[in-house]
């Protein structure tokens, strides 16, 4: 079936790049998701990439896709303390339906 | 931001009680979803919608059901609701060519 995993927890020190890492199940999947939940707030579309891609990048924001591995990363550039987070990532598998995985906290410390 | 409206925003219930929670979007979106959000568990999809009196479960559906009677309301409902289901549900529509999802702000319930 279709699964999404991440690690918990990341902590970084501010002005370090994080590299937030999520694998999944279904290779049809066609677009993959990234997105960022504040505290007390609904998830917000960070960005996203197309399945026939292998890297995307958007300011400080860089994606890979590693669609042999069925591994995704973000890689967050100059980490500040207003990226303290939990990150999601997302696959759209087969079918209308987004699968989530459990989520990653990203912790930035001063 | 996208036009959903998650409503109430925070509610304390007791064991046994039924309870709804609505959402309402403006944008005209057909498919609208319900997600429970917990601890080490992400979100996990309760059901969700592909058009007005069309729905379908999602791996967590038990203990749920839904109605969607016109474009702009999704309803989850709890027919007796248990403290298993103490979380925080957000209900979001999928718009735009790339599938994404827009959310609401989310919807805490506890069930004492």
């Amino acid at each position: 079936g279709e699964d999404v995993e991440q690690s918990l927890f990341l902590s970084v020190r501010e002005g370090d790049s994080s590299v937030i890492n999520c694998t999944y199940t279904d290779s049809s999947s066609t677009y993959l998701y990234w997105y960022k939940q504040e505290p007390g707030a609904g998830l917000q579309l960070l960005t996203y990439i197309f399945s026939n891609m292998d890297m995307k990048q958007d300011q400080r924001l860089t994606v890979l896709l590693n669609k042999k591995d069925k591994h995704l990363s973000l890689r967050i550039a100059d980490t500040q303390t207003g990226d303290s987070a939990i990150y999601f990532c997302a696959e759209s598998g087969a079918t209308n339906k987004l699968i989530f995985g459990t989520g990653t906290l990203l912790a930035v410390q001063p | 931001d996208a036009g959903i409206t998650q409503s109430p925003r925070h509610k304390v219930t007791e064991t046994g009680t039924p309870v709804t929670l609505r959402c309402h979007q403006t944008e005209n979106h057909r498919y609208m979803y319900w997600y429970r959000q917990d601890p080490g568990h992400g979100l996990r999809l309760i059901h969700y919608s592909y058009g007005v009196k069309d729905t379908d479960k999602g791996e967590v559906s038990d203990g749920y059901s839904v109605s969607r009677s016109k474009t702009e309301d999704f309803l989850l409902t709890l027919e007796s609701a248990t403290s298993s289901q103490t979380s925080v549900y957000f209900c979001a529509i999928s718009g735009g060519n790339t599938g994404e999802l827009f959310f609401g702000e989310g919807s805490r319930l506890t069930v004492l």
